[in-house]
């Protein structure tokens, strides 16, 4: 079973402060990164899809960055507010197109 | 409206009654994929599907079956329900590409007595 794997667990921030996560996953094989942001009693929802070396994403003060070789992602948050606390998730995609997903990132930001 | 959805939303059943959670989407999208969620583990791929009649084993397939008989719907079977089924189980859906993302439906949260 492939590994995915996330840190920090859990994170808890001030408002205004920025953040960052990491993704590790297997550099074989490597097909995407998909990012998704889950709140409490919702349903997850994406954020980002990565497919190259290299990739950069943003998304207003949310952005991501993937290396493929050394098999991370990193995701960060600049000046997280009370509405960014959510689980995030990576998932890795390999050939074949199996989705493994990490155990998250659950995120708490106090105002 | 853009949308999957997953019935039944809650369900308390007891060992052994099949049972089968349907899901359906519209937006015509060729991959389709069934998790499960426990708490510290994430969420667990079960089954995919690529398109209509290709079906393939996630990473706990074990005591579930699914079908593709049609674009829009995939079923998800538990012919002999178990108490380590107890779970939260979502449906996502998305076009074939890798650079697409997962839909997900709303969940939902089983019970096996």
């Amino acid at each position: 079973i492939l590994n995915v794997e996330q840190s920090p667990q859990s994170l808890h921030v001030q408002e205004g402060d920025s953040t960052n996560f990491t993704c590790s996953f297997p550099s074989s094989n490597f097909y995407a990164l998909h990012w998704y942001r889950w709140e409490t009693a919702k349903s997850p929802e994406a954020l980002f899809v990565m497919t190259l070396n290299g990739d950069e994403k943003k998304k207003g003060r949310i952005s991501a960055t993937l290396n493929t070789k050394e098999g991370y992602s990193y995701l960060y948050i600049k000046g997280s507010q009370p509405e960014d606390s959510a689980t995030y998730l990576c998932a890795f995609m390999e050939y074949g197109n199996k989705l493994v997903f990490g155990a998250g990132t659950i995120l708490r930001v106090k105002s | 409206e853009a949308q999957v959805t997953q019935n039944p939303r809650y369900l308390i059943t007891v060992t052994g009654k099949k049972l089968t959670v349907t899901c359906s989407q519209n937006m015509n999208h060729e991959y389709m994929s069934w998790y499960r969620q426990d708490p510290g583990l994430g969420l667990r791929q079960i089954y995919y599907s690529m398109n209509v009649e290709v079906t393939d084993k996630g990473d706990v397939p074990e005591g579930y079956k699914v079908s593709r008989k049609e674009k829009r719907n995939f079923p998800l079977i538990l012919e002999s329900p178990s108490p380590n089924q107890t779970s939260l189980y979502f449906c996502a859906s998305s076009w074939q590409y890798s650079n697409q993302p997962q839909h997900f439906g709303d969940g939902t949260r089983l019970s096996i007595l």
